[in-house]
């Protein structure tokens, strides 16, 4: 049982070049969404989803854009990279959304670097 | 809108020393609450939540957390801390039929650094 699976690990880009971070889980989690973690500011969620086909804009949206075409995969574009982007990125997912009886499950983080 | 405050950034601890983090919350109606924690190089895992029932609820690794509903608080403790407790603290708040589609929000997080 692989959880949730993150990938790259570590990405460095330059300013304007795009790029998706990828986020599955196999665990047949209906909500899914995409944090990102800066020092001081603790845990700002970008987008999120309630189910395959639905998205929605959490705190930080600009400048990031999802789909979710299948309940696994929740992947996170960034269209054009910018320095403000750099950060540590977290894809989470729960059974259902608004019903925490099973935890938030994290992903291991993309740490995101924007030159 | 809902928020939550945390009132230390860095904790900085022998070891045996009891542990006490604040975490204060911004909603007046029903919340479920959490606590997080990431040691260093990981990623977030549950340490504990409070529904309903009683107040004062235990979690993973010796740890508990009171609410108090009265002082919209909901702080974490320990009463011996390890170096092994040496990670990053959230406190995070869900506030059921708020439209809120479902989204925790999370506190900036309190750093413990427990001295051996």
């Amino acid at each position: 049982n692989a959880g949730v699976t993150q990938t790259p690990k570590f990405q460095v880009l330059k300013t304007g070049q795009s790029m998706t971070l990828q986020c599955a889980q196999d665990m047949n989690h209906e909500y899914m969404s995409w944090y990102r973690q800066d020092p001081g500011m603790g845990l700002r969620l970008i987008h999120y989803s309630v189910g395959a086909g639905i998205t929605d804009q959490g705190e930080v949206p600009n400048g990031y854009n999802v789909s979710r075409s299948t309940t696994e995969d929740f992947p996170l574009r960034l269209l054009s990279a910018a320095p403000s982007q750099t950060s540590v990125y977290f894809c989470a997912s729960t059974l259902r959304g608004g019903a925490y009886n099973s935890p938030l499950h994290f992903g291991n983080g993309t740490r995101l670097t924007v030159t | 809108a809902q928020s939550v405050s945390q009132h230390n950034h860095h904790v900085i601890l022998s070891e045996a020393a009891s542990l006490e983090l604040g975490c204060n919350y911004s909603y007046g109606g029903t919340v479920n609450l959490f606590w997080y924690v990431q040691y260093p190089g990981q990623h977030l895992q549950l340490l504990l939540k409070y529904f309903s029932g009683d107040p004062l609820v235990k979690g993973i690794k010796g740890f508990e957390a009171e609410f108090i509903k009265s002082k919209f608080s909901f702080n974490l403790r320990k009463p011996s801390v390890q170096w092994s407790d040496t990670a990053e603290y959230f406190c995070a708040v869900f506030a059921p039929g708020t439209g809120s589609q479902g989204n925790l929000i999370f506190g900036k997080g309190t750093k413990l650094s427990v001295k051996p």
